[in-house]
């Protein structure tokens, strides 16, 4: 089954720097793969997501890019504000023909943005 | 249009006992998808119910069981507690129109503590 590698673990960042965070996955036939974001006692909510006919998708300062040929994919959060910390889950997604979707998550970063 | 909502969002159970969890998709939504999250295990795939039929289902035991209604409403169930059923138990839910990979968007999950 799909597997869902996800780096750094943890991540500490000086405000109005830059974070990356990257994802692998093992299925090529994953085609989407949404980013989400889980600030403490909340629910997680998207924030990205990029289909596998993309290589890249940018909102303000969040983009995500997607290397099929390598089977990974990042996250990119530009000029970083104290509101970005929080825990971001990456995942990938398999279109299973007429039985819907399967998403399979990675472990999750905490991103922590210093004042 | 309303988010998904979860009911109750608290829940403190003994060992043995049963509980069951409820979740209301986002207006239109067919597709529900049920996950445990806890912080050594991250985000862990349960099952997923579209037109109140099981579409697929996780690796967990058959105290874990699930049901959906006709108006897209589900529930949760697991029998017999154990201590390492404290989670954080979280829905998700979908269009699932007949274009896929579709967005999951998250509940905001019930806390069940086990003692």
């Amino acid at each position: 089954g799909e597997n869902v590698e996800q780096h750094p673990s943890t991540l500490s960042v000086q405000e109005g720097d830059s974070a990356v965070i990257k994802c692998t996955y093992s299925d090529s036939a994953s085609n989407y793969f949404p980013w989400y974001k889980q600030e403490l006692g909340k629910r997680p909510q998207l924030i990205i997501d990029i289909r596998s006919n993309v290589g890249e998708k940018k909102d303000q300062r969040i983009a995500v890019t997607l290397n099929k040929t390598a089977k990974h994919f990042s996250l990119h959060i530009t000029e970083t504000q104290p509101e970005d910390s929080a825990v971001y889950f990456c995942a990938a997604s398999l279109s299973l023909d007429n039985y819907g979707q399967n998403f399979v998550f990675g472990p999750g970063t905490r991103l922590s943005v210093l004042p | 249009k309303a988010g998904v909502t979860q009911t109750p969002r608290y829940l403190i159970k003994t060992r043995g006992q049963q509980v069951t969890l409820s979740c209301s998709p986002i207006s239109g939504h067919r597709s529900v998808s049920w996950y445990q999250q806890t912080p050594g295990q991250g985000l862990q795939f349960l099952f997923e119910y579209f037109s109140e039929t099981q579409r697929n289902k996780g690796n967990f035991p058959g105290r874990f069981s699930g049901r959906q209604f006709s108006n897209s409403r589900s529930e949760m169930n697991v029998s017999t507690l154990e201590l390492g059923d404290s989670a954080l138990y979280l829905c998700a839910s979908s269009l699932d129109s007949s274009v896929l990979p579709d967005t999951q968007y998250f509940g905001p999950g019930t806390r069940l503590t086990v003692l």
